[in-house]
Order: structure tokens, then sequence, then C-alpha cells
């Protein structure tokens, strides 16, 4: 079973719909990310969390939301998605500052 | 600040063939730095990790990479290319204290031909 979990693994959605990715984890891990890759554009950090109260934005989190549900659980919203949120999402977990990050497989968001 | 360049977005090599994908970086403080390889509809999966100790590390599948500090650089490597080599591969740098960002490199697609 994988350690970092992403549901769904694909989504098609329409312009100003809300959509929600979630993410859990059994690495026991406190911190929490979610990035968005765009091809050649390497990872961008939307949010992250270092534990259940603890919730920050990254470079490019307008037009997302966050939660944290427990230890183990950190979801994304797209409040109401646009077509320049299509991308791949992925999820990722990390023990402490410096150690490496560990990637859900991803989620693939089309917004028409 | 740190930074992180990967200095060639595409690879290609022969099979058996040595690999040489490069990455330099800017850090103003103690690094750490990690490879990571993306197999088409998968997740990115740890290679290796630097964070301070040898600077010749080893890493899954028989990759290495050495940590230069008077060249900036943290370099993969592989004697020997197979066919399922052929993914993207990412150097990512961070810091080993104060710190929440991760700095991901552009990536470097790799081609194995037969």
């Amino acid at each position: 079973d994988a350690d970092v979990t992403q549901t769904p693994r694909n989504r098609i959605t329409k312009t100003g719909k809300r959509i929600m990715l979630e993410c859990s984890q059994t690495k026991g891990h406190d911190r929490m990310y979610w990035y968005r890759q765009d091809p050649g554009l390497g990872l961008q950090l939307i949010y992250y969390s270092f534990d259940v109260k603890d919730i920050n934005k990254g470079e490019i989190s307008d037009g997302y939301s966050v939660s944290r549900q427990a230890q183990a659980k950190f979801s994304l919203s797209l409040e109401s998605a646009i077509p320049n949120q299509t991308a791949l999402y992925f999820c990722a977990t990390s023990d402490n500052t410096g150690s490496p990050l560990h990637f859900g497989n991803g989620t693939r968001l089309t917004v028409t | 600040a740190q930074s992180v360049t990967q200095l060639d977005s595409h690879v290609s090599v022969s099979e058996g063939t040595p690999v040489l994908l490069r990455c330099n970086y800017s850090s103003s403080y103690s690094p750490s730095l990690f490879w990571y390889v993306q197999h088409p509809n998968k997740g990115l999966q740890l290679l290796l990790k630097y964070t301070s100790a040898a600077t010749l590390v080893k890493g899954i599948n028989g990759f290495e990479a050495e940590f230069k500090k008077s060249e900036t650089s943290f370099h993969l490597t592989k004697p020997s290319a197979h066919m399922s080599d052929a993914a993207e591969y990412f150097c990512v740098v961070t810091l080993t204290s104060g710190t929440y960002k991760y700095i991901f490199g552009t990536g470097t697609r790799l081609k194995v031909l037969a």
C-alpha cells in the first residue's frame, strides 16, 4: 500500500465548479504539502501544514484552500475552478526540516 | 535564498552507456540536496539525498551523486543506462534548518536508446 495516497487519480470538471482533492498518509509525518506541477516549470508550492493547527500559504495559493482534518489527512479545494488550474497536483509529506519529501502518485485535474 | 538549475532539459543516451544529469545549486546556508525520478503517471520517487554527511551519495537503481561545494554542483550519474531509466529527473534543494521551502529544478527528461 502507498504511504501517501491521493484521490481521485484523475478528475475532469467544468469552469466554476468546486472540487476537492484528498490526501492521506500512513508515514506518521507531521508536515504535509500540496504542490502543483506544470510542464517545464517544476513543482510550485500551494499550501503547507506543519501540524493540524498550522496552515500556511505557499507561492501560488490564490484560488485554492486547504483543510487539515487530522495528522494524516490534508485536502485541497478549488473554490471555483478555472481552466488555468488544469495541472498535475501532488501531495507530499516530510518529518523534519531538511528531510526528503515523500510524494503521492498525483491527481491529474482538467478544467474545461 | 536558494535556487537550483538543471542544465539540460533533455538528455539522450544509448542503453549500456553512462548517464550524467547536471544540477547546480545556490544556497546561503548548509543545503540538503535530493534527486527524484518521475515515471509517467507516477509521483516523484526519491533516488538519493545529501544532508551534510558523505559527499558521494549512493542511491537506488545504481545512481549516485557527488556534492561539490566548490563548484556548487550535485550531478547525478549512473555507469550504465537501462531502458527502465527513461523518465524525468528533478534536482531539489532545501536547507537543513529554518525553512519550509523545497526548491525544484525544472527537470531533465532522460531518453534511453536501444
